[in-house]
């Protein structure tokens, strides 16, 4: 199976900070990665797929780069309903394997 | 709107058997590949299985194979799960999720609220 490493766990940042979140594939994944936001109680959602295709509907700071084994998702500038927990998936193999999460808080 | 909507969870001792289901509404339900996420405190977010709108194509990840089964009557939108000789470790809230690819996978773009199952005596 395709074990996912994200990082960090956990980030706290201001209100118009740049914020970055790191996927690690533990084999190539080409571009077959998906992020998503989960807030509390809620289902996840659908942010980028294939690294950087950004979903319909998903506000243009979120964005997506990588291929093969390291991928990112960028917040450019943090806003308060930003603050959510965020998960890398990689869709290049079943299993679909997903990351552990990072958790974004505003400071 | 589009919508996935859960049902089916419940409370259920190891080794019994519990059928979930998740009905689809405002889209082509038959077109599309629907997935079971579920998802505990501990261990995060865990693919299940898949089933693609060609019904003979389905996956399961290796912790439920033999036990679990993924089925589909596009007549009525909805997808199942059929989970036999459940364990404690398949406590979770179990979501269905639409497959955004027609033949392979990109994301999961529209999601269920989740329904829960626990496995307890």
């Amino acid at each position: 199976d395709i074990q996912m490493t994200q990082s960090p766990s956990s980030v706290s940042a201001f209100v118009g900070d740049r914020v970055t979140i790191t996927c690690r594939a533990s084999q190539g994944i080409r571009s077959w990665l998906a992020w998503y936001q989960q807030k509390p109680g809620k289902a996840p959602k659908l942010l980028i797929y294939t690294a950087s295709s950004l979903q319909s509907g998903v506000p243009s700071r979120f964005s997506g780069s990588g291929s093969g084994t390291d991928f990112t998702l960028t917040i450019s500038s943090l806003q308060p309903e930003d603050s959510a927990t965020y998960y890398c998936q990689q869709a290049n193999s079943f299993p679909l394997t997903f990351g552990g999460g990072t958790k974004v808080e505003i400071k | 709107q589009v919508q996935l909507v859960e049902s089916g969870g419940s409370v259920v001792q190891p080794g019994r058997s519990l059928r979930l289901s998740c009905a689809a509404s405002k889209f082509a339900f038959s077109t599309y590949g629907i997935h079971w996420v579920r998802q505990t405190p501990g261990k995060g977010l865990e693919w299940v299985a898949v089933m693609w709108s060609d019904e003979s194509s389905k996956y399961y990840t290796d912790s439920v194979k033999g036990r679990f089964t993924i089925s589909r009557d596009n007549s009525k939108n909805t997808l199942y799960l059929q989970m036999n000789s459940l364990r404690a470790e398949d406590t979770a809230v179990y979501y269905c999720a639409r497959e955004v690819g027609e033949a392979s996978c990109y994301g999961m773009d529209v999601w269920g609220q989740g329904t829960t199952v626990t496995v307890s005596s």
